[in-house]
């Protein structure tokens, strides 16, 4: 049993279509997460999610941190084959320890040019 | 600018037979940690260290051993190889372990057990 669940597991889109993928949890984190990893590289963060209701853009990309701090959703406009990879949400294991960090199984990105 | 690099790229081993992943990071970071990745089951933890001299176990600790005698080296070990084990391993740094602190991956060990 994960305490981070992701939602789709994979997804394969045409460019310029939109999508969202959903990270959940039945714990409450403090923090969220989310980090994009392409083949053969460790992933690399996108964006740190700590307030609930709070909403990030980085550029196409938008984060939310759902009110009660168990979900968080990411939302890709206009997607393009540069956005391809793994997406992973990740959050401390523990509400306030820090040190262990928990990853989601990821959803897969494919866009297709 | 190497950030955290990780050693060797590729390793097969045969069952019981042991060894020790490298790792190692040039940024000064006081949290270092090892993650494994299978398929469908994202990044796994396996041990985590949030100083030199200062190791704890993860969610999937058996089989592994690790010790931090630096700040800038995490080595991982396998004291006596499984299948089980077959995986691709990260190694992970950030500057404190904290929320505002983000982990910078090695680009990963794959590692094959027959």
């Amino acid at each position: 049993t994960q305490l981070l669940e992701q939602s789709p597991q994979f997804l394969s889109i045409q460019e310029g279509e939109n999508l969202t993928v959903y990270c959940n949890s039945s714990s409450v984190f403090s923090s969220l997460q989310w980090y994009r990893q392409e083949p053969g590289e460790g992933p690399v963060l996108l964006v740190t999610v700590v307030t609930g209701g709070e909403v990030k853009k980085l550029k196409r990309l938008t984060f939310q941190f759902g009110d009660a701090r168990k979900d968080s959703s990411l939302h890709i406009t206009a997607a393009q084959p540069g956005d391809t990879g793994l997406y992973l949400c990740a959050g401390p294991y523990m509400k306030t320890s820090y040190d262990k960090v928990i990853f989601g199984p990821g959803t897969s990105l494919s866009v297709i040019p | 600018n190497a950030g955290v690099t990780q050693t060797p790229k590729f390793q097969v081993l045969k069952t019981g037979q042991s060894m020790t992943l490298q790792c190692a990071q040039d940024m000064n970071h006081e949290y270092m940690s090892w993650y494994r990745q299978d398929p469908g089951m994202g990044l796994r933890l396996i041990h985590y260290s949030v100083g030199a001299g200062i190791t704890d176990q993860g969610e999937v600790p058996n089989g592994y051993n690790v010790s931090r005698s630096t700040t800038e080296d995490f080595p991982l070990r396998l004291l006596s190889a499984a299948p089980s084990q077959t995986s691709v391993y990260f190694c992970a740094s950030s500057l404190t372990g904290g929320a505002d602190s983000p982990l910078h991956f090695g680009n990963g060990t794959r590692l094959t057990v027959t």
